[in-house]
C-alpha cells in the first residue's frame, strides 16, 4: 500500500520566515493534495498537483510535485500567524480520486509573533 | 468549488448507542463518498467507500457490522456507529469527487466529532 511520509512532523517558525514541508511518497503519485487543518475541525483544501514538475501558487503558498511524481513540497513565504495549523498531503490510492485519499502523518506548523 | 456538507457537526452519546452521521454534497452528485476518521492528533484513515446503489466497500480493520455505511441516493450517504464505545469516539469526515470537475479533486465535509461517554 502506498505510504506517504511528512517531514517534519512539527515546525515553528518566526512570523516573516519562510519555511519548506515535505510529503514523500512510497509509489509514483498519480494525485498530490495539500490540505490545512485545525486539530478537529474539516479540511482547507490548499492545491492539487498531477504532473511531474507542476507548481502551483495561492497566495504565499507554492507546492511543487517533483518530475519523478514521488515528492512533493509545500512551501510558505514570508509566513503570518494565519498559517499556523496542520499540514496534511494526500496522495490518490489511484487516478482519479476513484479509491479515496491516503494521507501522510501531517506537519504541525506553529508561528512564532 | 462543490460543497459537502455534515451534520452533526458534533454529538455525544451513551455507550451501546447508534448514532448516525449524514454527509451530503449540495450542490453536485455523488456516485462515490468516502469516509475517514481521525483520532486526536493522528492523520485521517480512508474507513471505507460508500458507493450509491450498492453495498460500500471496507478498508482492511474495520468493522462492516459496526460501521454501517448506506448510500441511498447521489447526494447522501450517511454513517452509523452502532452499539457505540468510548473507543469509537473520534472525528469522522466525508469526501467525494465532483465528477462535473473531472479533475479527481475531492471535497470535504466540515467533520463530525463523537463522543461517546
Amino acid at each position: 500500500s502506498q505510504e506517504l511520509e511528512q517531514s517534519p512532523q512539527s515546525l515553528i517558525v518566526q512570523e516573516g520566515k519562510n519555511l519548506t514541508i515535505n510529503c514523500t511518497s512510497s509509489k509514483t503519485l498519480y494525485g498530490l493534495y495539500w490540505y490545512k487543518q485545525k486539530y478537529g475541525e474539516g479540511l482547507i483544501f490548499l492545491m492539487m498537483l498531477q504532473k511531474g514538475g507542476e507548481e502551483k501558487s495561492h497566495e504565499k503558498i507554492t507546492a511543487k510535485l517533483d518530475e519523478k511524481k514521488q515528492q512533493s513540497s509545500l512551501h510558505i513565504t514570508a509566513s503570518q500567524p494565519s498559517h499556523a495549523g496542520i499540514y496534511l498531503c494526500g496522495a490518490d490510492k489511484a487516478g482519479g480520486g476513484a479509491d479515496g485519499l491516503t494521507f501522510g502523518k501531517g506537519t504541525h506548523l506553529i508561528i512564532q509573533p | 468549488g462543490a460543497v459537502v456538507s455534515q451534520h452533526p457537526s458534533r454529538v455525544i452519546c451513551k455507550s451501546g448507542t447508534s448514532v448516525k452521521i449524514e454527509c451530503r454534497s449540495l450542490d453536485f452528485q455523488a456516485t462515490t463518498m468516502f469516509w475517514y476518521r481521525q483520532f486526536p492528533k493522528q492523520s485521517l484513515m480512508l474507513m471505507a467507500t460508500s458507493n450509491e446503489g450498492s453495498k460500500a466497500t471496507y478498508e482492511q480493520g474495520v468493522e462492516k457490522d459496526k460501521f454501517l455505511i448506506n448510500h441511498a441516493s447521489l447526494t447522501l450517504s450517511t454513517l452509523t456507529v452502532t452499539s457505540a464505545h468510548p473507543e469509537d469516539s473520534s472525528f469522522y469526515i466525508c469526501s467525494a469527487p465532483d465528477s462535473r470537475a473531472n479533475t479527481g479533486e475531492l471535497f470535504f465535509g466540515e467533520g463530525s466529532r463523537l463522543t461517546v461517554l
